[in-house]
């Protein structure tokens, strides 16, 4: 069955930067791109960008430009999401989630359980 | 972009009564493309409906969605105990977004 396992909670210091990775198993892991998702508290959820993972081309929505990076490894079948320059404002659950249709579509039937980083001094 | 105004913010339902969820966008949402996710604290979000009204695979049929352009609605016919928790709206065309979701909890 489909699985995408992230890595453990983080906690980090503001300025610091984290690495979430995402453990795609189940099905061929670059028939099908993967995104970012996050949740701050009290915050609905907000798309991040998406890794292409049969190419590697990133797309990553305008509020991260220049602060996060998106990558895979196709041996281990896993993305990576790394943030930087961390605040407080970047408190949130991550999510990976699977994009499931072609094209400009980013139809998600399955995620991650859920990776919380918690940015404190 | 568009945004996904979702309403009530919170419902209070009992077991048994049919729960109705609104997600109304600011502007038409293109093939409608328009899923709607359960969410339960500490899991992955729950894919119920996509393109409005088909049901995901293996969801029970008292989940059903309709509308289209910029209305759309989600109704749980009648209230399970283990279908109280958030859900939300999601439009996944290019510019996605998500709705704020709609708690909805025990009275």
């Amino acid at each position: 069955q489909v699985q995408l396992v992230q890595s453990g909670d983080e906690v980090k210091k503001p300025g610091a930067s984290v690495m979430v990775s995402c453990k795609a198993s189940g099905y061929t892991f670059s028939s099908y791109g993967i995104s970012w998702v996050r949740q701050a508290p009290g915050h609905g959820l907000e798309w991040m960008g998406w890794i292409n993972t049969d190419t590697g081309n990133t797309n990553y929505a305008q509020k991260f430009q220049g602060r996060v990076t998106m990558t895979k490894d196709t041996s281990t079948s896993t993305a990576y999401m790394e943030l930087r320059s961390l605040t407080s404002d970047d408190t949130a659950v991550y999510y990976c989630a699977r994009k499931d249709c072609r094209g400009d579509c980013f139809l998600y039937h399955f995620w991650g359980q859920g990776t919380l980083v918690t940015v404190s001094a | 972009e568009i945004v996904l105004t979702q309403s009530p913010g919170t419902l209070s339902l009992s077991p048994g009564e049919k729960a109705i969820l609104s997600c109304r966008a600011s502007q038409s949402v293109s093939a409608s493309y328009l899923a709607w996710f359960q969410h339960k604290p500490g899991q992955a979000p729950r894919l119920l409906i996509s393109g409005a009204f088909t049901r995901a695979t293996g969801i029970p049929d008292r989940f059903s969605g309709s509308g289209s352009g910029t209305d759309f609605t989600l109704t749980i016919s009648r209230l399970e105990p283990e279908d109280f928790a958030v859900y939300f709206c999601h439009q996944y065309g290019g510019s996605q977004t998500f709705g704020q979701g709609t708690k909805v909890e025990i009275k």
